[in-house]
């Protein structure tokens, strides 16, 4: 039972580089999120999708861009990576989450530092 | 937009003493979810409530929802050193497509 795999688990870039995370899930969910954690501020939402080919903002969409080309793939993009995008990145996916009793399932989350 | 915050920010206790964390949206919630995060960990789902005022209970964790729905609460009974980690709220609007996650209450128990 894999669940969610975030690929890769940990990343040093520099400043300017570019990098796609990658998530993949295996429970047939509809829903997929990108989430960033800093200390103090719990996770705060930067893209999610309601199903394949679908994409919305989250909190704090700029910098990063997704895509759902597959429906259990979920990929976050950093075009020109800066230092304010050092965090640690969880992947997350559900099913509809107005239906009763559908948890977000984690990843085991990325850490990426940004020089 | 929606906001959820969480008091307190930290808590210390003594192994066997109780704990509650508090849990307030700026606006009315459909439903609430609860999540504890080990340290180095990923958070992990505990429960979600749905109806105004509904109480449930998971062994010594007793998760609360506001008759307003727009507060809830998670208290732990006679704390043990495996309670350790974050624990997260997360509330979902009227008409909302995913959660929104309050800060946390990290607690620490000492043995």
């Amino acid at each position: 039972n894999a669940g969610v795999t975030q690929t890769p688990k940990f990343r040093v870039l520099k400043t300017g580089q570019s990098m796609t995370l990658l998530c993949a899930q295996d429970m047939n969910h509809e829903y997929m999120y990108w989430y960033r954690q800093d200390p103090g501020m719990g996770l705060r939402l930067i893209h999610y999708s309601v199903g394949e080919g679908t994409t919305a903002k989250g909190e704090v969409p700029d910098g990063y861009n997704v895509s759902r080309l597959k429906k259990q793939n979920f990929l976050l993009g950093l075009e020109s990576a800066a230092p304010s995008q050092t965090s640690v990145y969880f992947c997350a996916s559900s099913y509809d989450p107005a239906d009763s009793n559908q948890p977000q399932h984690f990843g085991d989350g990325t850490r990426l530092s940004i020089l | 937009g929606q906001q959820v915050m969480q008091i307190p920010q930290y808590q210390h206790v003594q192994e066997g003493e109780d704990f509650t964390t508090y849990c307030n949206s700026s606006t009315t919630l459909s439903n609430i979810q609860w999540y504890k995060q080990r340290p180095g960990g990923h958070p992990v789902f505990l429960i979600q409530l749905v109806k105004s005022g509904e109480v449930k209970k998971q062994k010594r964790l007793t998760f609360q929802f506001g008759e307003a729905k727009k507060n809830s609460s998670l208290h732990i009974t006679a704390t043990q050193t495996t309670d350790v980690g974050t624990y997260f709220c997360a509330g979902l609007g009227g008409y909302g497509q995913n959660f929104v996650f309050g800060p946390g209450t990290r607690l620490s128990v000492l043995p």
